[in-house]
């Protein structure tokens, strides 16, 4: 059984448009987490979640708001799309402080 | 805050061939220490880390690790490459505090070639 999955894998849609993007954890774990990786491949923390409290919130447009509705979950939520937003978002998830995160697949999100 | 630079974007290597990929990291407060690998298309693994004790740390398929606390550094190595090591590398470092995320290089690419 898949650890953390996403969905979709990818997605395309044009500007302006309002997408979600899935994920959820089948390891008991606490702590869920979202990842953005930039076209040069460099990823960056955007949000995280402990038993569905919103703990990081880096800064990040008031466009994407996250939900999680049991610690299993963590939704991303994408309003009016922009070029910019085109990226690999990585979804991830930990149980304890020591870090060892377990990532999912990705979500692969083209705008046009 | 934590920072990490990774020193090398990408190493070119032959079959065979030793590797050191560089990853030095700055932090004002203790950190947990990793390094991920992203094959092509595909998510990130987790390759090993440092937590305490030993200094030396290794992964199951030959690559170790080395945490040197007055360099501030990390490095990752393997005595021989396979064409199957061809990936992007991430160091990484980590608040020991629980709830904190992952602060990300921005990658390694090593490409083997035969």
């Amino acid at each position: 059984d898949t650890a953390v999955s996403q969905t979709p894998k990818y997605l395309v849609t044009q500007m302006g448009n309002d997408k979600s993007i899935k994920c959820e954890q089948n390891l008991g774990h606490d702590t869920m987490y979202w990842y953005k990786q930039d076209s040069k491949k460099f990823l960056k923390i955007m949000f995280s979640y402990n038993n569905k409290e919103l703990i990081i919130n880096e800064t990040v447009p008031n466009r994407f708001s996250p939900k999680s509705p049991d610690k299993a979950h963590l939704n991303l939520h994408i309003n009016s799309l922009e070029l910019g937003d085109s990226a690999v978002y990585f979804c991830a998830s930990s149980q304890d402080s020591s870090g060892k995160q377990y990532f999912g697949p990705g979500t692969r999100l083209t705008v046009l | 805050a934590q920072s990490v630079t990774q020193l090398d974007s990408q190493v070119p290597v032959f079959e065979e061939a030793p590797v050191e990929l560089r990853c030095n990291y700055s932090s004002s407060v203790s950190v947990y220490l990793f390094w991920y690998v992203q094959y092509p298309n595909q998510g990130l693994q987790l390759l090993l880390k440092y937590l305490s004790g030993s200094t030396l740390v290794e992964s199951i398929n030959g690559f170790e690790a080395e945490f040197n606390k007055s360099q501030t550094s990390f490095h990752l190595r393997k005595p021989s490459v396979h064409i199957s090591d061809t990936a992007e590398y991430f160091c990484a470092v980590k608040n020991r505090q629980a709830g904190t995320a992952l602060i990300f290089g921005k990658g390694t690419t090593l490409s083997v070639s035969s």
